[in-house]
């Protein structure tokens, strides 16, 4: 099965500066790559997703690269603020079962 | 904006009870997930609903946990006998197209 791991395991910036987290995956037929933001007792929230027809997406100040060549993708926080301060989460599935594999989680913490 | 919903939000039971996690998805969502999220980790998932068929149940310990959702519409999950083990966060998710997910707030289960 598909197997996605995430890197770093905690984050700490100082606000107004950039935040990357970054996964890889092993399943070289994954498509879909989405993540998810989880802030402290409260449901996970699609932030940003991407297919393989494409290697960048931006909406704002959050953008996600995609390599799939060396099976890899990144999330890339601009201009961090307080309320990005949350757990993380990349993802992969494949266009076969839709399943959704995991990474394990990146805490992300905005220093004022 | 519709949301996935679950209940209970919080459960606390002891070992060797049975409980049941309730979700009703997004109108006109297809699909439905659960998933088991343990602390500090991703969201794992234990079966997925096309309409009222599983489609994948293969992480479901199926000696203790099941799953319904007689008609296609909202779902529930049961635990019998839980075990000290099961204590973590169950999350419901639903999707339209197969790859987008929204997740439910989740039930926070705790087996003493």
């Amino acid at each position: 099965g598909e197997n996605v791991e995430q890197h770093p395991s905690t984050l700490s910036v100082q606000e107004g500066d950039s935040a990357v987290i970054k996964c890889t995956y092993s399943d070289s037929a994954s498509n879909y790559f989405p993540w998810y933001k989880q802030e402290l007792g409260k449901r996970p929230q699609l932030i940003i997703d991407i297919r393989s027809n494409v290697g960048e997406k931006k909406d704002q100040r959050i953008a996600v690269t995609l390599n799939k060549t060396a099976k890899h993708f990144s999330l890339h926080i601009t201009e961090t603020q307080p309320e990005d301060s949350a757990v993380y989460f990349c993802a992969a599935s494949t266009a076969n079962d839709y399943k959704l594999s995991f990474g394990a989680g990146t805490t992300v913490t905005v220093r004022a | 904006e519709a949301e996935v919903a679950q209940s209970p939000r919080y459960k606390i039971t002891e070992k060797s009870q049975a409980v049941a996690f309730w979700c009703d998805p997004i109108s006109g969502h297809a699909t439905l997930y659960w998933y088991r999220q343990i602390l500090g980790q991703g969201p794992e998932l234990l079966v997925q609903f096309q309409d009222e068929s599983v489609v994948d149940d293969s992480q479901l310990p199926k000696d203790r946990f099941s799953a319904e959702r007689l008609k296609g519409v909202d779902s529930t999950l049961k635990i019998q006998p839980a075990e000290l083990g099961d204590s973590a966060m169950y999350l419901c998710a639903s999707s339209l197209s197969a790859d987008t997910q929204y997740f439910g707030p989740g039930t926070r289960l705790t087996v003493l």
